[in-house]
This record gives structure tokens, sequence and C-alpha cells, in this order.
């Protein structure tokens, strides 16, 4: 088992451009939240996919967007990047949409850098 | 208000010394409390549970829901527990989902 993956590693866009996050859940996990950590930051939640359906949303604007497939992959969506979308950005799953556990297992990340 | 409050950004012992990572709640109804570790160049993962009430890599962590807190220990530490530690919790939203909400973390020096 893989785990969490996620893709790509690092990338660096400009302002203004959009960005596309993927990520490959844990096997058997059917729920994936999207989290983004800024430099000595704690994770911020953006929000998370059940059923193919967004079903909790942090405090982030419509600029980001997020899918889930029937796979329960999911990609996360940053349209007209600012300086401080630079962070990284991690995808977690879990089975269940409530997180009753608490437990999320994490992949390694996407490291944003906006320029 | 839901917050998790990790007062020390920044916490270095020596080996072998008792280690303390403090963590403070707020929270209305009955939380459940979480610490995550991550580790040099790892990813982020579960270190332990409250509900669980169990002892990993050494370390424990009650929860004082009279004080709030949610402290992790260990008596005597050593040079790999050096990382981040997060703590959280887990609470309901309006939509009664449940959801983590982190600290912003502590990270843990120890020096030889």
């Amino acid at each position: 088992d893989a785990g969490v993956t996620q893709s790509p590693t690092h990338l660096i866009k400009t302002r203004g451009q959009q960005v596309t996050l993927r990520c490959s859940p844990k096997s058997g996990h059917d729920t994936v939240s999207w989290y983004q950590q800024a430099l000595g930051q704690g994770p911020q939640f953006i929000f998370q996919y059940y059923e193919e359906e967004e079903r909790q949303r942090g405090n982030f604007p419509d600029r980001f967007s997020g899918h889930q497939f029937p796979n329960y992959s999911s990609e996360l969506n940053v349209n007209a990047l600012l300086l401080g979308d630079s962070a990284l950005y991690l995808c977690a799953s879990s089975l269940g949409a409530v997180q009753r556990t608490g437990e999320l297992f994490f992949g390694e990340g996407s490291r944003l850098t906006v320029l | 208000a839901q917050r998790v409050t990790q007062p020390e950004k920044l916490l270095s012992v020596f080996k072998g010394a008792p280690v303390e990572l403090k963590c403070n709640y707020s929270y209305s109804g009955s939380p459940e409390l979480f610490w995550y570790v991550q580790y040099s160049r790892q990813r982020l993962q579960l270190l332990l549970r409250h509900i669980s009430r169990e002892s990993i890599k050494g370390f424990t962590a009650d929860l004082n829901k009279g004080e709030t807190s949610f402290h992790l220990k260990k008596p005597f530490a050593q040079e790999e527990d050096s990382a981040m530690y997060y703590c959280a919790l887990s609470g309901r939203n309006a939509g009664n989902n449940r959801k983590l909400i982190w600290g912003l973390g502590t990270s843990l020096a120890v020096n030889p």
C-alpha cells in the first residue's frame, strides 16, 4: 500500500496563473481533505470531499476549488494565484465523511511557490 | 469558539531529560484530542489519540477536562524525538460534521 500520494511534489507558478494539484487516497479510504500549510504554521483546512461532493469547507475563497473522482482521487484547483498562496498543500485521506476517528493519513504534500 | 493553543513554538531539551509539550483547547462539547507528529522530511502522521489511552514511542497524553489540556509527555527524551508536534481537536461543526482543528505546532529539539 503506497499510502496517500500527491503530485506534483514541487511546482513554481507566477501570479495570476492557475494550478491543479492531485491526490490519490490510501487504499480503502473514500474521503479526501485538503490542507494548506504555510511555512512555520499548522495545517489550515481547505475542504473535504466525500462521494464526489464537497462536504465541508474552511475559510478559503472561491479561487480554491476541488473535485473528487469515482475512484476517490481528488484534485485541488487554485485560480488567479497570489503570492500568499505559496505553501505546502497537504492531502489527507480517511474513511467516512465525518472523520469519526479523527485519524487522517497524509501525503507528503505539494510545495507551491508563486512568484 | 473552537480553538487549540500550543503556547510553545520551540522547545529544546537535552537527551534523557523529561519533556512536556503543552496543548490547551477551547471546545463546548466533548472533544476528541490527538497529537500528530512530523519528523524531518517525513509526512505528518498520527502519534496518539486520547480515547485509546496508549503510549506510543514512550509518549503519553492525558485529557484533563478541568484544565482543558492535553499535554504530551515523555519521561526521557531521545534525539529521534526531534520533530514538529501538532495538537488537534476533533469537533463537530454547525452541520454536525466533524473536522480537525489544529494548533500551530511545537518544534521539539532534543540535544545530545
